[in-house]
């Protein structure tokens, strides 16, 4: 079946340490997402990229970065400069035309020991 | 993108159908009505859009005002696996640069009551 998978489900990083939130889609979708969401709020844009070897920050793209080497790829590294990393990750792709929807993966949820 | 207004919670019971309504009234005229849904610590999952026509698929139909000002999604036959936040989301279509972000509020939490 195609989709978006996540992973790990569950990440949990000590203070100070990177860690890289893996992401891949089957759906031959040019355009990929993250998102952040923290408990009782809607989601916030990340980083964005419409085609391979290009990606655009979002609303809070402090603290993080990307990289888009394969079309079906799109991995988000949580740096140590990210002050506030405990949230609920998601990854979304679409077609990268008009009117497409996005769909998302099922999360990796990070926290910070 | 324009603002919309959901209220917080909503009931239904189960085997009725699911009416939720959301406003948006500072739509424009190149602005699509999106709808996505999301379960307990799960991604959102997309449900249905539209720009003025009704709309239905498998999973949902969606009313849209002939003034564009306000939509409604109904789940015909609302199960258990239903209840959920459900977000209304009003987005520019870009057609020559594709999707940008999606901006979600705070969605209304439909519960199915057995």
């Amino acid at each position: 079946d195609g989709g978006i998978t996540q992973s790990p489900k569950y990440l949990f990083r000590k203070e100070g340490q990177n860690v890289t939130l893996s992401c891949e889609q089957n759906l031959n979708h040019d355009a990929m997402y993250w998102y952040r969401q923290d408990p009782g709020q809607g989601l916030r844009l990340i980083y964005y990229s419409q085609i391979v070897n290009d990606f655009q920050k979002g609303d809070i793209a402090e603290g993080y970065s990307v990289s888009r080497e394969k079309k079906e790829s799109f991995p988000l590294t949580v740096t140590s400069a990210q002050k506030n990393p405990t949230a609920f990750y998601l990854c979304a792709s679409s077609i990268n035309t008009g009117v497409q929807p996005q769909h998302f993966g099922d999360g990796t949820r990070l926290s910070i020991l | 993108d324009a603002k919309t207004t959901q209220p917080p919670s909503m009931d239904c019971a189960e085997g009725r159908a699911a009416n939720l309504p959301c406003n948006h009234s500072t739509i424009s005229g190149n602005e699509y009505v999106y709808w996505y849904r999301q379960i307990h610590s799960q991604g959102p999952q997309y449900i249905i859009h539209g720009l003025k026509n009704n709309e239905t698929n498998e999973m949902a139909s969606l009313i849209i005002t002939e003034d564009r000002k306000s939509s409604t999604l109904i789940l015909p036959h609302a199960t258990l696996r239903d209840t959920a936040v459900y977000y209304c989301i009003v987005r520019v279509s870009r057609s020559n640069f594709g999707n940008e972000k999606l901006t979600f509020g705070t969605g209304t939490r439909l519960t199915i009551i057995p």
